[in-house]
């Protein structure tokens, strides 16, 4: 069964210092969503994809974060630079369009020190 | 913007009795509910979803219920087995089968265990 991919799986950073996290949808998947799910929270989204374009990046802190999918395919979260309190799980996920169920990649689990 | 309420935050019920999980949201124009279970250190997988043109939808030992006057929507899982053991999430979208998924806005969790 085709699942969302994502590396790493554990990042561990001090604060100041860049992050890049990457994300690989089922293939086939026109939408993809980045949330951050902070411990003991539920997931908020951080910016949507429909292809290459960005449809939602409302909740993105743009001073730092930085998001692309140049091919419409797989794509790459930035965080530059780190702060403490972005310490969290960054999930991706990915849905076929006219399909609202999404599904989702196993987390990079990011921890600034 | 959409809001989700979830309550309760925990939940402790012996394996066999049955489970509730509620949701309130605030957004009417909100069309499609989904709840996930995420296992810990595991990634959230949908259980069941339902639509606001739905008022019930069952699979198996789980179902949803949605009133959509009062703007909320519940998760009941019966015959609890210890594999239930999980956090719950739930959300709501403004989705559309031609636009596809909207953004999900989840509520804040249910760590539900189930005690043998």
């Amino acid at each position: 069964e085709a699942e969302v991919a994502q590396s790493p799986r554990y990042k561990i950073t001090e604060k100041s210092q860049a992050v890049a996290f990457w994300c690989d949808p089922i293939s086939g998947h026109a939408t993809l969503y980045w949330y951050r799910q902070i411990l003991g929270q539920g997931p908020e989204l951080l910016v949507q994809f429909q292809d290459e374009s960005v449809v939602d990046d409302s909740q993105l802190p743009k001073d730092r974060f930085s998001a692309e999918r140049l091919k419409g395919v797989d794509s790459t979260l930035k965080i530059q630079p780190a702060e403490l309190g972005d310490s969290a799980m960054y999930l991706c996920a990915s849905s076929q369009e006219g399909n609202n169920e999404q599904f989702f990649g196993p987390g990079t689990r990011l921890t600034v020190l | 913007g959409e809001n989700v309420e979830q309550h309760p935050s925990t939940l402790s019920v012996q394996e066999g009795d049955s489970a509730v999980i509620k949701c309130t949201y605030s957004d009417s124009a909100s069309n499609y509910f989904p709840w996930y279970k995420q296992e810990l250190g595991k990634r959230p997988q949908l259980i069941i979803d339902i639509r606001s043109n739905v008022g019930e939808k069952k699979d198996q030992r789980i179902a949803v219920t949605l009133n959509k006057t009062a703007k909320h929507f519940s998760l009941h899982i019966t015959e609890t087995q210890p594999e239930d053991s999980a956090v719950y999430f739930c959300a709501a979208s403004l989705g559309t089968l031609i636009q596809g998924a909207q953004k999900l806005v989840f509520g804040q969790g249910t760590r539900l265990t189930i005690n043998p």
